[in-house]
């Protein structure tokens, strides 16, 4: 069975503060994604990898950058964490145009 | 841009009631997967649907695609507590190769 592991459940960090979230799959997988879920606003894409070090901004990439430097890890960074970025972020990978495996989601707090 | 609009967004239901979401899409999609998420958790795949026209079927859940594979449905029959949590819909872009998730729809059984 696919396995997305997202390295924090819950996070706390203060406003200015860099913020690495990692993702690890273990399937191979040429896809990985990086999503928040706000309450009323369903996921939304921040950025999109297909493949080692290549990457596609998704629907709002501002105030992030990700970084793929091996198949298996995707990393989002939030280069100056603001309070308006206090959100659940979840991961996924997938195979091509296979459906997406989802990990268990980081709630991340900005004070 | 290109959007997936889910409708109802909410939909509160008796046990035993049927209920009907409806996934449109701006643009052709080369293929639709449907997700469910339970309140606290992350979206789990479903099913996949890829020919126009498609019709599937996971016992009380049935599925379709349309012939233009523009839009597909989701039908739960005689619906349960277990029933409850948001529902997706999710596809590739034919020839864009994005992918888009639907604006979901949260279904609420009441007992």
């Amino acid at each position: 069975d696919v396995k997305v592991t997202q390295s924090s459940r819950y996070l706390v960090k203060r406003t200015g503060e860099k913020v690495f979230l990692e993702c690890v799959q273990d399937m191979d997988h040429e896809n990985m994604f990086w999503y928040r879920q706000d309450p009323g606003l369903g996921l939304r894409l921040i950025y999109f990898s297909y493949d080692v070090k290549m990457k596609e901004k998704g629907d709002i990439p501002e105030g992030y950058s990700v970084s793929r430097e091996k198949k298996e890890r995707f990393s989002l960074i939030l280069e100056s964490a603001s309070t308006n970025q206090t959100s659940m972020y979840l991961c996924a990978s997938s195979h091509r145009d296979q459906p997406q495996h989802f990990g268990d989601g980081t709630r991340l707090s900005i004070l | 841009g290109q959007q997936v609009m889910q409708i109802p967004q909410y939909q509160h239901v008796q046990e035993g009631e049927d209920f009907t979401t409806y996934c449109n899409s701006s643009t052709t999609l080369s293929n639709i997967q449907w997700y469910k998420q339970r309140p606290g958790g992350h979206p789990v795949f479903l099913i996949q649907l890829v020919k126009s026209g498609e019709v599937k079927k996971q016992k009380r859940l049935t599925f379709q695609f349309g012939e233009a594979k523009k839009n597909s449905s989701l039908h739960i029959t005689a619906t349960q507590t277990t029933d409850v949590g948001t529902y997706f819909c999710a596809g590739w872009s034919s020839g864009t190769y994005k992918y888009i998730f639907g604006t979901g729809t949260r279904l609420k059984v009441l007992a």
